[in-house]
């Protein structure tokens, strides 16, 4: 079955830096985009930034870009989300989420857990 | 940025109920339309996507409708494990985005 396991949050101070990872198995990984959407407490949803299947597109939000570097490894079936200059406005639960089928972009069929990432001086 | 805007923010029914919720969207989106389910402390979970597909495993008392600007979700008969905030979400063009949810409560 498909799982998503993110980790790499936590606790970190305003402009400092965090990496968040999310391991994917039951699918094949590298055959599909991948995606981060996050959550700010009590908040609605927030797509944050998408790569396609074999890293040669990315697209992010204005709100992180510039800040944010989305990658993937294909051989560690792994997401990551570098994010630099963490503000405040960044706490948030951050869920990877996987793209339907290879053929499509922009529909989540399989969420993970989630990973909270608080800014907080 | 195309605007998703669900109506009504929350509701009151009560099990066996049919339930309605209404998207709209501020362009025409085709029938790029999702909605997901999420519950208090969970991921969301995909229910309908392209507007009217239902998700695999997803019971079929839940339905979705709709068009261009206008989408619905129905749930024919609500249940007590159905008791949770819906969001709807276009995949139309980048940025994705998000309707700002609907709970459907306990009355």
């Amino acid at each position: 079955q498909v799982q998503l396991v993110e980790s790499g949050g936590g606790v970190v101070q305003p402009g400092r830096s965090l990496r968040l990872s999310c391991v994917a198995s039951g699918f094949t990984f590298s055959s599909h985009s991948m995606h981060w959407v996050r959550q700010a407490p009590g908040k609605g949803l927030e797509w944050v930034a998408s790569i396609s299947h074999d890293g040669g597109n990315k697209y992010s939000a204005d709100s992180v870009k510039g800040r944010f570097t989305l990658s993937r490894d294909n051989s560690k079936n792994t997401l990551y989300l570098q994010m630099n200059s963490l503000r405040a406005e960044d706490t948030a639960v951050y869920y990877c989420a996987k793209e339907i089928v290879s053929a499509t972009w922009g529909n989540f069929d399989y969420w993970g857990q989630g990973t909270l990432v608080t800014v907080s001086s | 940025d195309i605007q998703m805007t669900q109506s009504p923010s929350s509701l009151s029914a009560s099990a066996g109920d049919r339930v309605t919720i209404t998207c709209r969207a501020s362009q025409s989106i085709s029938g790029y339309l999702n909605w997901y389910q999420q519950k208090p402390g969970k991921a969301p979970n995909l229910l309908i996507f392209a507007a009217s597909n239902l998700q695999s495993g997803v019971p079929s008392r839940f339905s979705g409708s709709g068009s261009g600007t206008d989408f619905t979700l129905t749930i024919s008969s609500l249940q007590r494990e159905d008791f949770a905030t819906y969001y709807c979400q276009q995949s139309y063009s980048i940025p994705w985005t998000f309707g700002q949810g609907t709970k459907v409560e306990i009355k």
